[in-house]
């Protein structure tokens, strides 16, 4: 079955870092862009982050520039999302995403508490 | 960034209904643009994608239509199983944005 699996969530302090990962399984991870999506307590959906399938284009939310990074290892057919300085307002579940444009498959969500 | 405003934010319907929500951007979106059902505790689920192309597996009494700023998501005649909130995302500019939602409640 083609999936995403989010992990890696937790409880922190402000100020705090997190590494959040997603390992994709039953598709060609390497051959698809990737996102971070966000979704604050009884809120909308917000967009984090987009890495491309094999080049180093990365793109951030204003909110989250500077704090977060994203990477990728398709060896591993696995993405990650390192956030430092933490914030309160970055409290929400994370879902890992694939795409470019649409979100085809999503992860099942990896809930952040700051 | 490209704003989308959906309307209404809550929808009261019964079984065999037919609903439409819509959805407005900021600035011409040239047709990409995608509708999500979310159920509580779960991940969304894409629907419709390029406002009107059916995602494999969904089932075809979800419809989608609209042009330049305002498009539509139409269920025909809605199932217990539709009972949830629905997300419109624009994906013409960056970055993506989505709608507030929309709560499709019995």
């Amino acid at each position: 079955e083609v999936q995403l699996v989010d992990s890696g969530g937790g409880l922190v302090q402000p100020g705090g870092s997190l590494r959040l990962s997603c390992v994709a399984s039953e598709f060609d991870f390497g051959s698809y862009p990737m996102n971070w999506v966000r979704q604050a307590p009884g809120k909308g959906l917000e967009w984090v982050s987009y890495i491309a399938s094999r080049t180093s284009t990365i793109y951030y939310a204003d909110p989250v520039k500077g704090r977060f990074t994203l990477s990728r290892d398709n060896s591993k057919n696995s993405l990650f999302l390192q956030m430092n300085s933490l914030r309160a307002e970055d409290t929400a579940i994370y879902y890992c995403a694939r795409g470019s444009g649409y979100l085809d498959i999503w992860g099942q969500g990896t809930p952040v508490t700051v | 960034d490209i704003q989308m405003t959906q309307s209404p934010s809550s929808l009261s319907a019964s079984v065999g209904d037919r609903v439409s929500i819509t959805c407005r951007a900021s600035q011409v979106i040239s047709n990409s643009l995608a509708w999500y059902q979310q159920k509580p505790g779960k991940a969304p689920k894409l629907l419709l994608y390029a406002t009107s192309r059916l995602e494999s597996g969904v089932p075809s009494r979800f419809s989608g239509g609209g042009s330049g700023t305002d498009y539509t998501l139409t269920i025909s005649s809605l199932q217990p199983e539709d009972f949830a909130t629905y997300y419109c995302q624009q994906y013409y500019g960056t970055p993506m944005t989505f709608g507030q939602g929309t709560k499709l409640e019995i």
